[in-house]
This record gives structure tokens, C-alpha cells and sequence, in this order.
């Protein structure tokens, strides 16, 4: 089973629409989660932490259910720009700089 | 302040022949990290590094591949012999401290063998 689990998209909405999706986590151990986005296969780029009480930075709110091993994305009022590949991340614990990184998530917002 | 250096940015190599990539952390950066992405896959961790030292280099393949990241100059993820299953872009990315630390990333070296 993989570590981090995505499901792939694409995720194809016109501008100013909502969207999200999740990513689940197959170690309980996990400790740290962020969002990273990835430009056409450029270098990822942190978007935002993730923590446990959820958190919300402009129009991207991250949510993290420990229970279920899962986080999401939610992004309002989708801009053009927000066109990217969305990636999952988590580490453990026990060795956080080991970040383990899902498969990603497309989005493509259309005017 | 500049952000993390790799090049060259795209390496061809034929199959036998080594492969050389450089990483130049950020400015103020002491550990540096190695991550594979294949076709359709997520970044995998390679190797953790400080200066002269391998932290965790468990993401490594058992042969033809060495990490290293010397007192003076850039870090350098080495493969001898290529494969074509070698053929994947290759991060780099840095950090102030470890451990929890945001790692920042580098444009990446995106290598085909041939």
C-alpha cells in the first residue's frame, strides 16, 4: 500500500468555482502534513501546513482528519493560476525531514 | 537571496555512462536532501546530508548510486553505469536546521538514458 494516496484527477472547473479533494495516509505516525503545489513538473512549492485544528490561508483551507488518515484541500474562487498539480505530504514523526509525497492532484480551472 | 542552485537542469546520458548532479543550497542552508520523481509518481526521499556527513540515506539504492556534500562547494548525487530505469527528474531541496524545517526546493535535474 502506498504511503500517501491521491486520486489523480483531473479536477476541471470554470473560474471562481469551488473545489476539493483528499489525500489519505497509510502511517498512524504520521506527524507533520502539508500541501505542496507542482507546476507542470517544476519543483514543488509549499503551499501551506496542515494542522490538526485545520487552517485556512485566503481562498485554501486544509483540513486533517487523524481518525480517518486523511487531509484536504479545499480551494475557493478558483483562479486561473490555481492551475497546477496539487501534492500531498506527510512525514513521521520519528524522522520528519523524510517527507513522503503523494502522486498529486490535478486541477485545471478554465475561464 | 537566491534560491536553491541545481544543474544542469537536463542531463542525457547513455546507458553505462555516469551521471553527475550538482545542488547548491540556499544561502544560510546547512542540510540538504535528495527526492527521485519517476514518470507519474510522487517524489520519493533519497538522502539527507550535512556538510560532510550522510544523515539517512536509506531512499538510496543499494549500488551505483552515492551522495555527497563536501565542506566546500555544491552537493552531488552520483550514478555510475545508467539504466534506462534511472531516467527520472531529480530534486533537490534544503533547509536551516533539520527535522521539521520547511524544505525548500530546486528546479530539479531532469535526466533520460538512453
Amino acid at each position: 500500500r502506498k504511503e500517501v494516496e491521491q486520486d489523480p484527477g483531473p479536477f476541471n472547473v470554470p473560474e471562481g468555482a469551488t473545489v476539493a479533494f483528499n489525500c489519505t495516509y497509510s502511517n498512524s505516525a504520521s506527524q507533520s502534513f502539508f500541501w505542496y503545489r507542482q507546476d507542470c513538473r517544476k519543483e514543488p512549492k509549499l503551499l501551506m501546513s496542515v494542522y490538526s485544528s485545520g487552517n485556512e490561508d485566503g481562498r485554501f483551507t486544509a483540513q486533517l482528519n487523524r481518525a480517518s488518515q486523511y487531509i484536504s484541500l479545499l480551494i475557493r474562487d478558483s483562479k486561473l493560476s490555481d492551475s497546477a498539480t496539487y501534492l500531498c505530504v506527510v512525514s513521521l514523526r520519528s524522522n520528519d525531514y523524510k517527507l513522503s509525497f503523494g502522486a498529486g492532484t490535478t486541477v485545471t480551472v478554465r475561464a | 537571496n537566491a534560491g536553491v542552485m541545481q544543474n544542469p537542469r537536463h542531463l542525457v546520458r547513455r546507458r553505462g555512462q555516469e551521471a553527475r548532479l550538482r545542488c547548491s543550497p540556499m544561502k544560510g542552508h546547512s542540510h540538504v536532501y535528495w527526492y527521485r520523481q519517476l514518470p507519474e509518481e510522487g517524489l520519493k526521499f533519497m538522502v539527507y546530508l550535512q556538510k560532510e556527513n550522510i544523515i539517512d540515506e536509506s531512499g538510496m539504492p543499494k549500488e551505483r548510486f552515492s551522495a555527497e556534500f563536501p565542506k566546500e562547494g555544491p552537493s552531488i548525487l552520483r550514478i555510475q553505469q545508467v539504466v534506462r530505469g534511472d531516467s527520472a527528474a531529480y530534486f533537490c531541496a534544503s533547509s536551516p536546521g533539520g527535522g521539521k524545517e520547511s524544505q525548500y526546493f530546486g528546479p530539479g535535474t531532469r535526466l533520460t538514458v538512453l
